[in-house]
């Protein structure tokens, strides 16, 4: 596996179910972020972790739980979502969150549907 | 205030052809990064070209060229020769310095499709 990867590509659930999101990078880099990308909107930073500690939490309401074990892994774990949380999550990493040159390097997503 | 501004929400062009997709900025920092990225319908993101806010010379990238004005304040992609694989969404962002958490900031996005 090369790059971002995320894990499922699609989920629908419903809002009393128990999900989590699963992100890998195998670029060597030590940011992760979470975003959020509703139908015609700009994206929403949700969450960024550089070296595995949390350093931005965009006002994410707490149904959203991030988990950053070690650098190369990042998770979103869902519970008691509402419909309007329907929308593509992206992940992506960084070699670290500190440089305006900082690059981030998107995974393919996962499309979340609730019903 | 917007601090990334598309104003161009699709665009046509015809293969093989050059486009412009403009991008204006606004922020009071003097050191910053400006990105262009392209989403197909995939939904990935896939990263183009970076400019840097002390960068003297547009950055380019094969196909790819970043036409910066800094006096403007505007930072726009230019895609010369379009194929049928350019069609997708493409959007500006960018990163400042001050803001030390990491927090790109994305425009609306244009939506590019390249006619045969």
């Amino acid at each position: 596996e090369t790059g971002v990867t995320q894990t499922p590509r699609h989920l629908v659930m419903g809002m009393t179910n128990k999900k989590s999101l699963k992100c890998e990078q195998h670029l060597g880099h030590n940011a992760m972020y979470w975003y959020k990308q509703s139908a015609k909107k700009p994206l929403e930073l949700m969450f960024v972790y550089n070296f595995k500690e949390q350093t931005e939490n965009n006002s994410v309401p707490s149904r959203f739980s991030p988990e950053c074990p070690n650098s190369s892994h990042l998770f979103l774990h869902l519970h008691t979502l509402q419909p309007e949380d329907s929308a593509l999550y992206l992940c992506a990493s960084s070699p670290a969150a500190e440089w305006e040159t900082d690059t981030q390097y998107f995974g393919p997503g996962t499309r979340l549907t609730v019903l | 205030a917007q601090k990334i501004t598309q104003t161009q929400p699709g665009m046509f062009v015809q293969e093989k052809e050059a486009v412009t997709l403009d991008c204006t900025y606004d922020t009071s920092d003097q050191s910053y990064g400006l990105f262009w990225y392209k989403q197909p319908s995939s939904g990935e993101m896939i990263f183009l070209i970076y400019q840097g806010s002390y960068d003297e010379q547009n950055a380019t990238e094969g196909r790819y060229s970043l036409n910066f004005q800094k006096a403007r304040k505007s930072a726009n992609l230019v895609i010369s020769a379009s194929q049928l694989g350019d069609s997708a969404m493409y959007f500006c962002a960018m990163r400042e310095r001050n803001n030390q958490g990491g927090k790109l900031i994305f425009g609306q996005g244009t939506e590019l499709s390249v006619k045969p």
